[in-house]
């Protein structure tokens, strides 16, 4: 069991660039999440899925979309970069309230 | 005002001392409380959950306060791997899988 993983591991970009933050969970959950992290600010919500094919926005959510075509996978697009995307970007499935982080994404926005 | 607040810390304390952090959480509609565990560079991960009757896990112990909208843990004995920063967590009213998280409190555990 791998759990959740995500690629890459860290990112450069310049603004207005584009890329996807690629998740992976081979638990079968259905709840996936994607969150920023920045220093003070704790753990932000930006997209979810209750399923596949299923997405709603959390907390953050200007300028990232996201799709969930099968129960595994849930990819972060980032449409045009900014710096203040810059931060680290966690991934995680969540089974009975508990969540399970992927090993996160440190992306730099120049 | 944020919705989970914790004191930032740095609590610096000798190995084999008992620390104590509190949280606060501003939503009293809230079900679920959790302690994460979060090492530096790493991701977090669940420490313990909080129930209304307090509960223990060896070293730990969690209390939550409703009345009050807080929630503490407790450190025994505190080791050097305790060094991380653990992460205050609560549920949302309109969802038990969409989480608010404090952010953090950092111990250092010195020899």
């Amino acid at each position: 069991n791998a759990g959740v993983t995500q690629t890459p591991k860290f990112q450069v970009l310049k603004t207005g660039q584009s890329m996807t933050l690629q998740c992976a969970q081979d638990m079968n959950h259905e709840y996936m999440s994607w969150y920023r992290q920045d220093p003070g600010m704790g753990l932000r919500l930006i997209h979810y899925s209750v399923g596949a094919g299923i997405t709603d926005q959390g907390e953050v959510p200007n300028g990232y979309n996201v799709s969930r075509s099968t129960t595994e996978d849930f990819p972060l697009r980032l449409l045009s970069a900014a710096p203040s995307q810059t931060s680290v970007y966690f991934c995680a499935s969540t089974q009975l309230e508990t969540q399970y982080f992927g090993p996160g994404t440190r992306l730099l926005v120049l | 005002r944020k919705e989970v607040e914790q004191d930032p810390g740095p609590f610096n304390v000798p190995e084999g001392a008992t620390v104590a952090f509190n949280c606060t959480y501003s939503n009293s509609a809230s079900q679920s409380f959790f302690w994460y565990r979060q090492d530096c560079r790493k991701e977090p991960k669940l420490l313990m959950s909080v129930y209304s009757s307090g509960n223990e896990d060896g070293r730990f112990t969690a209390q939550l306060n409703r009345a009050s909208q807080y929630i503490s843990l407790l450190i025994r004995d505190s080791k050097l791997s305790d060094s991380a920063t653990y992460l205050c967590v609560v549920n949302k009213k309109d969802s038990s899988y969409k989480l608010i998280f404090g952010s953090g409190t950092r111990l250092l555990v010195r020899p």
